[in-house]
């Protein structure tokens, strides 16, 4: 059985930096695209970011670019979501999720970790 | 970016009747290299993750009941749920995977008329 599980969490003041992890099991990890996808409290979701399979491509939405950093470890099934420069409006349940039937979609997700951006 | 808009916003259908959800992309998500559509369909539970139900458009992922069905090509997509049970209460995202960045639609709630 896949199993995701988000962690890194909590509540940050503006303009300050969070790492979020997610651990993988029960898929061959290195084969997959990962993602990080969010969702505001009581709002919609929102995809942030994904990585290659061997890290060498990574895509972001516009609103994090130069702010987020994805990357991921192979070895430790592990991925990261590095985020700097926090602002209230980064608050949101951060979701990690893979997909292994179409492009883009998603099968595997995480619970999901909430991020709370306040002072 | 492409935009995704589901119509409507909210929805009440009595049990054991049809329920309908609409989504409109911006752009077409029809590819022609391998005639398929990047268009998914998510349910989302309180406090749950998101549920795939559909994707391709039209291909239900395995486990969900067969009353759940997905139609559309193109630009217009439908969501079908052919005779409502309690349990699929819930809000219903579609979402495009044609260009990066993926983008969902802002979700339909469904309840019990």
């Amino acid at each position: 059985e896949v199993h995701l599980a988000e962690s890194g969490g909590g509540l940050v003041q503006p303009g300050g930096s969070l790492r979020l992890s997610c651990a993988a099991s029960g898929l061959t990890f290195s084969s997959y695209w990962m993602n990080w996808v969010r969702q505001a409290p009581g709002k919609g979701l929102e995809w942030v970011a994904n990585i290659k399979q061997d890290g060498s491509e990574k895509k972001y939405v516009d609103s994090v670019k130069g702010r987020f950093t994805i990357s991921r470890d192979n070895g430790k099934n592990a991925l990261y979501l590095e985020m700097n420069s926090l602002r209230a409006e980064d608050t949101a349940v951060y979701y990690c999720a893979s997909g292994t039937k179409s492009w883009g979609s998603f099968n595997y997700w995480g619970q999901g970790t909430l991020v709370t951006v306040s002072s | 970016d492409i935009v995704m808009t589901q119509s409507p916003d909210s929805l009440a259908v009595s049990l054991g009747e049809r329920a309908t959800i609409n989504c409109k992309s911006s752009q077409n998500v029809l590819s022609k290299s391998n005639n398929e559509n990047y268009l998914a369909w998510y349910q989302q539970k309180p406090g749950q993750p998101p549920k795939l139900l559909i994707y391709w458009a039209s291909t239900r992922e395995s486990g969900v009941p067969d009353r759940f069905s997905g139609s559309g090509s193109g630009t217009d997509f439908t969501l079908t749920i052919s005779s409502l049970q309690a349990e699929d209460v819930a809000v219903y995202y579609c979402q495009q995977s044609y260009n990066i960045p993926f983008t969902f639609g802002q979700g339909t709630r469904l309840e019990i008329k």
